[in-house]
């Protein structure tokens, strides 16, 4: 099976604490990519970055980490000192090959966040 | 602003009719994605068009049918409609052929749809 599974469905924290969202991918691919977006509130989903599946760095782009590890198949997103402004739905989703040699996105179920002040 | 747009923003409408939805790419994109978000079903990828012909399909239903046209817009029509086929309808761009499955899509706002 090739699925993508975000187990935090809703979080809460309080301004300023550090938060890990978990996803946990399933293909049987070589090749593939995975992908964190953001859905404010606003409703619009947002690219965070892009991973694939030969570039195991962790990443970090201000506030934002991304711990990608092959062995347990995890690609877990941090965000440190947490703000209001983070509020909102994140997605991890996983770009496998699909029939006809086509590519697929396969989207996780989301982990609503709250940053309260 | 990901400069991609959708119209219309809100759909009210009746089990059994049919609509349109509208959405325009990008400037300089020539790939077109359709989503539909739903509470129960999550992110779903329904059909890709690359510079007007179909390029994917996902999971859609074939009382939904989309195309592209020449100004590279695209239509999702939805027929027969049911209420379970309220959810929030997105689109999303990108440049090539593929590109949206290698790196980042575009999203429009949405349009929610409602089935009475």
């Amino acid at each position: 099976a090739q699925k993508v599974t975000q187990a935090q469905t809703e979080i809460s924290v309080v301004e300023k604490e550090d938060v890990t969202l978990d996803c946990v991918y399933e293909t049987r691919d070589t090749t593939y990519y995975l992908f964190w977006y953001k859905q404010p509130p606003s409703g619009e989903l947002v690219f965070l970055i892009r991973r694939n599946s030969f570039d195991e760095q962790n990443e970090i782009s201000g506030r934002y980490s991304w711990n990608f590890q092959k062995s347990t198949s995890s690609f877990n997103f941090t965000i440190t000192a947490s703000q209001v402004v983070d509020s909102a739905v994140y997605f991890c989703a996983l770009s496998v090959l699909n029939a006809g040699n086509n590519r697929k996105l396969i989207w996780g179920l989301g982990t609503s966040l709250a940053v309260n002040p | 602003d990901s400069g991609v747009t959708q119209t219309p923003k809100h759909l009210i409408t009746a089990t059994g009719q049919r609509v349109t939805l509208r959405c325009s790419p990008r400037s300089g994109d020539l790939s077109v994605y359709w989503y539909q978000q739903s509470l129960d079903q999550g992110l779903q990828f329904l059909i890709q068009y690359y510079n007007g012909e179909e390029r994917a399909k996902g999971n859609i239903l074939e009382r939904f049918s989309a195309q592209q046209f020449p100004d590279l817009h695209s239509e999702l029509n939805l027929s027969s409609l049911e209420l379970g086929d309220s959810a929030l309808y997105f689109c999303a761009s990108s440049v090539g052929t593929s590109s949206g499955f290698y790196n980042e899509q575009f999203f429009g706002p949405g349009t929610r749809l409602t089935v009475l």
